[in-house]
């Protein structure tokens, strides 16, 4: 199963940045990773997702590493409307569903 | 609001009644799909379709479960004898595949609790 290791909780201050960081040992060469957030009482929310190089949009980048064994999900300005719960998911290129874990959840602190 | 839109947004029923859910993905997606999320766990894939075929199944959705997506349009779920462990979130996602993008967008969720 697609499987991909992440922290349980990670807390910020409000204007700072933050790291989410996820394990994905092992990746093939056609799993993408994608990242989607789930903000209390809403449905999942699609963050961002990448396959090799880094990413960069208008909510977040993500770094993957050299080795595609692992990636970090970068806030660059953490507001408490960041605060939520972010799954790391590793989806193969022909899967359609998404695999989600139990994410890691955000809390973003004044 | 051009989103996904789930109804009801809650139901409370009693053990052994029939429910049904309905999902309106966004109008041009083609692929739908059916989740379900308990509390503290991420959302569990059940289901899902593109246009009308359901091509795709979940062992969790028992014979008790059923999906349609009759006109490749809305869907919906029903449940059939409803147990106490059927109680959860069930969210409602579409997407229009891209390259392997496949980008999904996810409803609010219905939220079923059975007495």
């Amino acid at each position: 199963d697609a499987k991909t290791t992440q922290p349980n909780s990670m807390e910020s201050n409000e204007e700072e940045p933050v790291h989410l960081p996820c394990n994905h040992s092992t990746i093939s060469g056609t799993d993408y990773i994608h990242w989607y957030r789930q903000l209390p009482s809403q449905g999942p929310e699609y963050v961002i997702h990448g396959l090799t190089s880094n990413v960069n949009n208008r909510m977040a980048s993500l770094a993957i590493a050299e080795d595609r064994k692992s990636s970090t999900l970068i806030l660059h300005r953490a507001t408490l409307r960041d605060a939520a719960v972010y799954y790391c998911i590793r989806k193969p290129g022909t899967a359609s569903k998404l695999t989600f874990g139990t994410g890691t959840r955000l809390q973003v602190t004044l | 609001d051009t989103g996904v839109s789930q109804n009801p947004r809650h139901k409370i029923t009693k053990r052994g009644q029939n429910v049904t859910f309905r999902c309106d993905p966004i109008s041009e997606h083609n692929r739908l799909y059916w989740y379900r999320q308990t509390l503290g766990q991420g959302p569990e894939f059940l289901t899902y379709f593109q246009n009308e075929a359901q091509l795709e199944k979940s062992r969790l959705l028992s014979d008790r479960f059923s999906a349609e997506r009759p006109k490749g349009s809305f869907s919906t779920l029903e449940i059939q004898r409803t147990e106490q462990g059927d109680s959860a979130m069930y969210l409602c996602a579409s997407s229009s595949r891209v390259w392997s993008t496949d980008t999904q967008y996810f409803g609010p969720g219905t939220r079923l609790t059975v007495l």
